[in-house]
């Protein structure tokens, strides 16, 4: 139990496109959903928290308006990379929080490879 | 604000050798610890967790103790394995802040047959 899925895992486009990565989990609902992003060889930074239902909060430092995030049922959350550039080459990755107050835990994707030219 | 400090790698050791991976924390709460192993081009998966003070974490062989008075919840194995070669994540999650985690850099295993 406890999946979670990113599509694609792997994706390449040309600057100034834009790009939509989905996050979903596939035996639970989650009405809280995490987005990070990590570079080669370093840590996870949380980039947002996807709110099902509410606006997503974003971290200090990231755009809201180049990533975007819906997160429209409790099984979805999708982030759009607008406008892509090089520099938003990454590993995104998702998780989804499962839990109460008590004791969360996130459960994590295996990731989505967007490489901008 | 929180934060988690791992033991810098890259670690190298040989099959079946003993593990130990440092980690410390600052928290302003009573947060929940974790440990998360990332394979090549992978996402993170759970290793183990603990929620409280005392608690021990266990899987696969690996163990962790949540010390509040060390803030401390150091990874160990007793014989580790070729195929537990990863990039292993100490993890705190803030549940007063909606579960948000914060992770160590990562450090990296490279176990030798």
């Amino acid at each position: 139990g406890a999946v979670v899925s990113q599509h694609p895992s792997r994706v390449i486009c040309k600057s100034g496109t834009s790009v939509k990565i989905e996050c979903r989990s596939l035996d639970f609902q989650a009405t809280t959903m995490f987005w990070y992003r990590q570079f080669p060889k370093q840590s996870l930074m949380l980039m947002a928290t996807s709110n099902e239902g509410s606006k997503a909060t974003y971290e200090q430092g990231v755009e809201k308006d180049k990533f975007l995030i819906n997160h429209a049922s409790l099984t979805l959350s999708t982030l759009t990379v607008t406008s892509a550039h090089p520099e938003d080459s990454s590993f995104y990755i998702c998780s989804a929080r499962l839990g109460t107050a008590a004791s969360y835990e996130q459960y994590f994707g295996p990731g989505t490879r967007l490489t901008v030219t | 604000g929180n934060s988690v400090t791992q033991m810098e790698g890259p670690v190298t050791l040989s099959e079946e050798a003993f593990l130990t991976i440092n980690c410390t924390y600052t928290a302003t709460g009573y947060p929940s610890l974790f440990w998360y192993v990332q394979y090549p081009g992978e996402g993170l998966q759970l290793l183990l967790k603990a929620t409280k003070a005392d608690d021990k974490g266990s899987n696969k062989g690996f163990e962790a103790t949540y010390r509040k008075e060390t803030t401390s919840f150091h990874l160990e194995k007793g014989s580790v394995q070729v195929s537990d070669s990863a990039v292993y994540f100490c993890a705190l999650s803030d549940q007063a802040n909606a579960g948000k985690s914060t992770f160590g850099d990562g450090t990296t295993l490279t176990v030798k047959p």
